[in-house]
């Protein structure tokens, strides 16, 4: 079994600020991580993966994540927020193979102060 | 590519009604599943397909069916509908592999009444 948590399900930056979604996971084999951003009434977009490679990741906008396998943490960084960025931010784990659906996080909302 | 595509973008149903959710890729991917997104509660997978003839439940199966005649097709139905499957639906395609990334559909907003 396998399962993910997402602290916070609202988060606030101010523009230019830096963003953290944090994201924790548990898993029985080892893990493929996955960060997903969802912009109001649209479907999901990858955002970055991790599937055992280098631990540090980094995706499309600006956005990075660092695979923590001794804390079971994912999270998720920005150096620098723009407004665009305020959306849903999911994470999602797939333990196992080719079977195995992504099992994800309840969310994170993340909001961009002027 | 058109990628994942869904009909009907949204839906009004009556408690008791019928009706299919339409699905379809062009990537010649194995796997596909629906999920569907509840506020404050993430994606949860309904049923999922490793190809044609194979289907298998997800974690929220009950109320729904699925079959997998084509790879690109994958219809979610839903037999006698009720207020609880008030959701937005998405359907979802990949490669088979762990790590293959999950490309979604823009969704199905559906009411039950």
């Amino acid at each position: 079994a396998q399962s993910v948590t997402q602290l916070g399900s609202h988060v606030s930056v101010s523009e230019g600020a830096l963003v953290l979604l944090r994201c924790n996971y548990s898993s029985s084999v080892p893990p493929y991580l996955f960060w997903y951003v969802q912009y109001p009434n649209q479907g999901l977009q990858l955002l970055l993966k991790y599937t055992s490679a280098a631990t540090l990741v980094k995706g499309i906008n600006g956005f990075e994540a660092e695979f923590k396998k001794s804390e079971t943490s994912f999270h998720l960084t920005k150096p620098s927020a723009h407004m665009s960025d305020a959306a849903e931010y999911f994470c999602a784990v797939r333990g196992g193979g080719g079977a195995d659906g992504l099992t994800f996080g309840k969310g994170t909302h993340l909001i961009i102060q002027p | 590519n058109a990628g994942v595509t869904q009909t009907p973008k949204f839906q009004v149903l009556k408690t008791g009604q019928s009706m299919t959710l339409q699905c379809a890729q062009d990537m010649n991917h194995e796997y596909m599943s629906w999920y569907r997104q509840d506020p404050g509660m993430g994606l949860r997978l309904i049923h999922y397909s490793v190809g044609a003839g194979i289907t298998d439940q997800g974690e929220v199966p009950n109320g729904y069916n699925v079959s997998r005649s084509t790879t690109e097709d994958f219809p979610l139905r839903l037999l006698s509908a009720a207020p609880s499957q008030t959701s937005v639906y998405f359907c979802a395609s990949r490669l088979t592999g762990g790590g293959e990334t999950q490309y979604f559909g823009p969704g199905t907003r559906l009411l039950v009444l």
